[in-house]
């Protein structure tokens, strides 16, 4: 599974939008991207899967290019709530037998 | 919505001593996997299980760890005699088989503090 390379924190306001940038610079043909938020003292959640283009659910955006070598996973209108660590993951696309967590991003959103 | 339990939330024991983390995963999933998070650390991958056998471990999981799956529903990982390094939080993951992406599902965790 290929490595993934984010910052280590990142500074928001409410109600902007937050973009998280990871780098997997040697991603497989069979990697997804697939993102987990973390609170503290909880258990990571997931939020977001894709390939490549872009993904939308309720929660985010992931956006791929083409070449895949990065991602972005956009949160719209964040809120104090969206205050956590959030990791990027170069998982099999059903999941596999081992996931590998980076340090991930602590998204701090003030008022 | 269906959750993943663990249980206890938080436990205390002496280095040397057996501890038993014990989950209940999602009852139609059959990926199980087990983590551990050393305060302010990242979340680190232990062992993951599937029909009933350890599919993949960690460097992390030595042979002082054990999972088992004895009854169907419960899923439990022991470690052996613990030692000081091994007070972590533990989460308990599952994931179905049918699912259209890597979507596991993470329970509250036990805190295991070992003194």
């Amino acid at each position: 599974l290929a490595k993934t390379t984010q910052p280590i924190s990142m500074d928001s306001y409410e109600g902007q939008e937050v973009n998280i940038t990871c780098s997997h610079n040697n991603i497989a043909t069979n990697d997804y991207i697939t993102w987990y938020q973390q609170f503290p003292s909880q258990g990571p959640r997931f939020i977001i899967q894709g390939y490549k283009t872009k993904v939308t659910n309720e929660v985010a955006s992931l956006f791929i290019p083409a070449d895949r070598k990065s991602s972005t996973l956009s949160l719209p209108r964040v809120s104090l709530s969206d205050t956590a660590v959030y990791y990027c993951l170069a998982t099999l696309r059903t999941g596999g037998f081992k996931t590998i967590f980076g340090a991930g991003t602590r998204l701090f959103v003030k008022a | 919505e269906p959750e993943v339990t663990q249980t206890p939330s938080h436990q205390v024991t002496q280095m040397g001593q057996e501890v038993i983390l014990r989950c209940v995963p999602i009852s139609n999933h059959l990926y199980f996997y087990w983590y551990r998070q050393i305060l302010g650390q990242k979340v680190e991958f232990l062992v993951s299980f599937y029909n009933n056998e350890i599919s993949e471990k960690s460097e992390i999981f030595d042979d002082q760890f054990s999972v088992e799956r004895p009854d169907g529903s419960n899923f439990t990982l022991k470690i052996r005699s613990t030692k000081l390094e091994d007070s972590a939080m533990y989460f308990c993951a599952s994931r179905t088989s049918g699912s259209k992406s890597d979507e596991q599902y993470f329970g509250p965790g036990t805190r295991l503090t070992v003194t």
